[in-house]
């Protein structure tokens, strides 16, 4: 089974950093996801790690360490439109995709 | 169509009444979900299908049914809908069950 954390809300400036943390538990992992959701919209993709370390994607990098059961999500030079929910997901075996109840980030001028 | 589609976008609807939440893709897609959005406990998987023809049941199934008959659409239907069934409803579709999922904009259901 899954057990995933994150925070509920983080609150940041503009122009800021923004770390978002996720601890699980599972005994099948094979890999982590984060997601960003706009209030009312769907969610989209934003990064992907199976193997330990870094993942850089412009603004946003993703880290791993599947000793720990630890990942977090980092948004930089934040600007108001990162203002949404944020979900980290972990798959279990082949499809299972389990995902935390998401971290919304307020962005603030 | 551009993506993936589900409709209706929102409905409100009677307990004990059956329903059917429509999800089309256009992107040949193996891989297709549905989840439920509850405020406080995050998407959960109801069902999901590999490959068109086969189904499997996620983590929430009980009281709901769904068919890939193609690779396009994956309905999934409430037989009897009880007021517990109220949440938001997002289908989500990924090349294979490795690959990060699309999502669908979502359908927004009551059941009173």
């Amino acid at each position: 089974g899954q057990n995933i954390d994150q925070p509920t809300e983080m609150t940041a400036t503009e122009g800021a950093i923004v770390q978002i943390n996720c601890t699980y538990q599972t005994s099948g992992f094979n890999g982590l996801f984060w997601y960003q959701q706009h209030a009312g919209e769907a969610p989209t993709f934003l990064s992907y790690n199976v193997l330990d370390g870094l993942e850089e994607k412009g603004r946003f990098s993703s880290f791993l360490s599947r000793s720990k059961g630890y990942s977090y999500l980092l948004l930089k030079e934040l600007q108001m439109k990162d203002s949404a929910s944020y979900l980290c997901a972990v798959r279990e075996g082949d499809y299972k995709l389990s995902f935390g109840a998401g971290t919304t980030v307020t962005v603030r001028a | 169509i551009a993506g993936i589609t589900q409709a209706p976008t929102s409905q409100i609807l009677a307990a004990g009444r059956r329903m059917t939440l429509r999800c089309t893709q256009d992107m040949r897609h193996n891989a297709m979900y549905w989840y439920r959005q509850d405020l406080g406990l995050g998407l959960r998987l109801i069902h999901y299908s590999n490959t068109a023809g086969t189904t499997g049941k996620g983590e929430v199934p009980d009281g709901y049914s769904v068919s890939r008959a193609n690779t396009d659409d994956f309905p999934l239907t409430l037989a009897s809908a009880v007021p517990s069934q109220t949440s938001v409803y997002f289908c989500a579709s990924s090349r294979d069950t490795h690959n990060e999922q699309f999502f669908g904009p979502g359908t927004r259901l009551t059941v009173l």
